[in-house]
């Protein structure tokens, strides 16, 4: 089965503790995103690799950190200078490169984060 | 500035009725329009992709319309059903493939 999985699906930490998020994709894509959802507002891009080994900031990208070591994972952690980290999480993939103008993102179902 | 804008924020409608939900947008150059379907606590899942000489598309009960001169777009659904009962996400992105603009979406409740 092809597709994109993120674990766990809700998670919970305290204040002051990092917590990383995970993500798998077996879809061959070179391409991985992390974004963030809050009620009422749009998707918001955390994160973004376009290669192993390789990864940009994206709009929201302080207080997260991510790494790319292989091309199927993608991890993000949240760290305690995250100020308000309890949000839903994405994360999605594409064929990549500029020629994948048209490429589709697949998303995964999403971990749900809260800061108690 | 790269904006998009959906309306309505949110919509209810009974079961079997059509609806149409709007999506404006300031992208430009402007590359292609996706619209979305996002179930609750789940990942959104592309319904359609309009580019920029294609005015209408249809994914069985999905139409897409786009409108490049007015830098308008629309998804008409018809006949909804319960299961259509999610949030809906309009998406543009740029001609340089640099910027992917997401709308707030719009949450759509069907009800028997």
């Amino acid at each position: 089965d092809g597709g994109i999985t993120q674990s766990p699906k809700y998670l919970f930490r305290k204040e002051g503790q990092n917590v990383t998020l995970s993500c798998e994709q077996n879809l061959n894509h070179d391409a991985m995103y992390w974004y963030r959802q809050d009620p009422g507002q749009g998707l918001r891009l955390i994160y973004y690799s376009q290669i192993v080994n390789d990864f940009q900031k994206g709009d929201i990208a302080e207080g997260y950190s991510v790494s790319r070591e292989k091309k199927e994972s993608f991890p993000l952690t949240v760290t305690s200078a995250q100020k308000n980290p309890t949000a839903f999480y994405l994360c999605a993939s594409s064929g990549g490169g500029t020629s994948g103008a048209y490429n589709e993102q697949f998303f995964g179902p999403g971990t749900r984060l809260t800061v108690l | 500035k790269n904006q998009v804008e959906q309306s309505p924020q949110s919509l209810i409608i009974l079961e079997g009725k059509n609806c149409t939900l709007q999506c404006n947008y300031t992208v430009s150059p402007f590359s292609n329009l996706r619209w979305y379907k996002q179930d609750t606590g789940r990942g959104p899942v592309s319904l359609t992709i309009m580019t920029f000489s294609e005015n209408t598309k249809s994914n069985g009960r999905y139409t897409a319309t786009l409108d490049a001169d007015t830098k308008q777009s629309s998804l008409h659904i018809t006949a909804s059903q319960l299961s259509d009962s999610a949030s809906y996400i309009c998406v543009v992105r740029n001609q340089a493939g640099t910027a992917l603009i997401f709308g707030k979406g719009t949450t759509l409740s069907v009800s028997s």
